[in-house]
């Protein structure tokens, strides 16, 4: 069974340039979930999605980032325009539904801002 | 507010002894709590959790952790330690929202073993 797949792997970009991230999670599983990591932290939730509705994007910084998940299976996560302090690794993870208690991470996308 | 504490930014044990990797919790209701552990350049693999039952969980790669709810603590345990088990460990508690699964994780203790 193949995990969850991100990409890309890395990014570099300069500051005020766009930048997307996709996320494909396992199949069959519902709840997706886009979390941040900073050096030397645990990840932190970003936003979460049941099917196509993201249920939980109060962590989401709505005035530069953005994400959808059209038809409930791969996601994508948008900034726009990137900032030095976004330099981090975005990760994504699902799980079976909301209910169920393990979420399986992809390897996360780092992005370096210049 | 729902937090999880992990004392230890790093842990050195030597190969073949045992090794604990602390952390602590707090949180309202009962605590589901997990603990993950992340290679570099890897994402987070689920290693054990613990629901309801026995305080001793078992799981992946002869890892176990101890549920101690009066000393709110869920330490990762293992008892003959290996190079390859080198890496970042995070715990996390579930923070009940609505019946929603909001993961809130430690900042991660790295485990170094040494030959």
């Amino acid at each position: 069974e193949a995990g969850v797949v991100q990409s890309p792997r890395y990014k570099i970009i300069e500051k005020k340039q766009p930048v997307a991230f996709w996320c494909n999670p396992i199949s069959g599983h519902n709840t997706l979930y886009w979390y941040l990591q900073n050096l030397g932290q645990g990840p932190e939730l970003l936003i979460r999605y049941e099917n196509e509705e993201a249920v939980d994007d109060s962590q989401l910084p709505k005035d530069r980032f953005s994400a959808e998940r059209l038809k409930g299976v791969d996601s994508t996560l948008k900034i726009q325009p990137a900032e030095l302090g976004d330099s981090a690794v975005y990760l994504c993870a699902s799980s079976l539904s909301r209910q169920n208690n393990e979420q399986f991470f992809g390897p996360g996308t780092r992005l370096t801002v210049l | 507010a729902q937090s999880v504490a992990q004392p230890e930014d790093q842990v050195n044990v030597a190969e073949g002894n045992p090794l604990t990797v602390k952390c602590t919790y707090s949180v309202s209701g009962n605590p589901y709590l997990f603990w993950y552990v992340q290679y570099p350049n890897r994402g987070l693999q689920f290693l054990l959790k613990y629901i309801t039952g026995d305080n001793l969980v078992k799981g992946s790669y002869g890892f176990e952790a101890e549920f101690n709810k009066s000393q709110t603590s869920f330490h990762l345990k293992k008892p003959s330690a290996l190079v390859s088990d080198s890496a970042l460990y995070f715990c996390a508690v579930r923070a009940p929202s609505g019946g929603y699964n909001k993961l809130i994780f430690g900042a991660g203790t790295r485990l170094a073993v040494h030959p």
